[in-house]
């Protein structure tokens, strides 16, 4: 019920590409979906989130669309580079106060030059 | 400077022994929590608190305790009872549901 999953567990896309990274959630009680950015050895940091009012977000070269109806929400990177190979983690929470986050396991993102 | 410390960044101890992390935040943010990371598992919420004196077990809070004393700290006792306690674990704390991370503390046990 508090399932939060992420695919694929790793992704090799060229300099230039579109690197997609999907999750799905069963938890209709959830309202707040943040995509978070890890480097190696370093903490997760908060790149972008989107609420189910609207259906896409971008931010820069990062945009979430969101599907209410598939309870299904997803990370398009454009013009991917080298600096953005890291681990990309979504996340799901009810929009209620301090409701804990749900995380996925993860996306391994490398960049080829 | 604002921001989440934790201290120290890598940390060794021997099987059998407790070990403190240190978890400090000057974001005046309320809520305060820890999580897990191991390899391929993401990221395990092991207790949270919303505010000063309370705080509340997640998913793995077997083997740890913490502490709530002041808004600005919530350190992390992993205690002999956890029987896998080498992981990277990461502080955060949130304004509502936006969530900030620490750098993390590397923990390894032996």
């Amino acid at each position: 019920q508090q399932q939060v999953k992420q695919s694929p567990q790793s992704l090799i896309v060229q300099k230039g590409g579109i690197s997609i990274i999907n999750c799905a959630y069963e938890n209709t009680a959830f309202d707040y979906f943040p995509w978070y950015q890890q480097f190696p050895g370093k903490g997760p940091a908060l790149l972008i989130a989107i609420r189910p009012d609207v259906s896409e977000k971008k931010e820069g070269r990062f945009t979430i669309s969101f599907n209410k109806s598939a309870k299904q929400f997803s990370l398009h990177i454009m013009d991917s580079q080298p600096g953005d190979s890291a681990t990309y983690f979504c996340a799901a929470s009810r929009n209620s106060g301090y409701s804990t986050l749900t995380f996925g396991k993860g996306t391994m993102l490398l960049v080829s030059p | 400077d604002g921001g989440i410390t934790q201290s120290p960044k890598y940390l060794f101890r021997k099987e059998g022994q407790n070990v403190t992390l240190s978890c400090e935040q000057n974001l005046n943010h309320d809520a305060m929590y820890w999580y897990r990371q191991d390899p391929g598992q993401g990221l395990r919420l092991i207790y949270y608190s919303q505010i000063v004196n309370d705080f509340q077990k997640g998913d793995i809070a077997e083997g740890y305790s913490v502490s709530r004393e002041k808004k600005e700290s919530f350190p992390l006792t992993v205690t002999s009872a956890q029987k896998n306690p080498t992981a990277f674990y990461l502080c955060a704390s949130s304004i509502l549901n936006e969530q900030y991370f620490g750098p993390g503390t590397r923990l390894t046990v032996t």
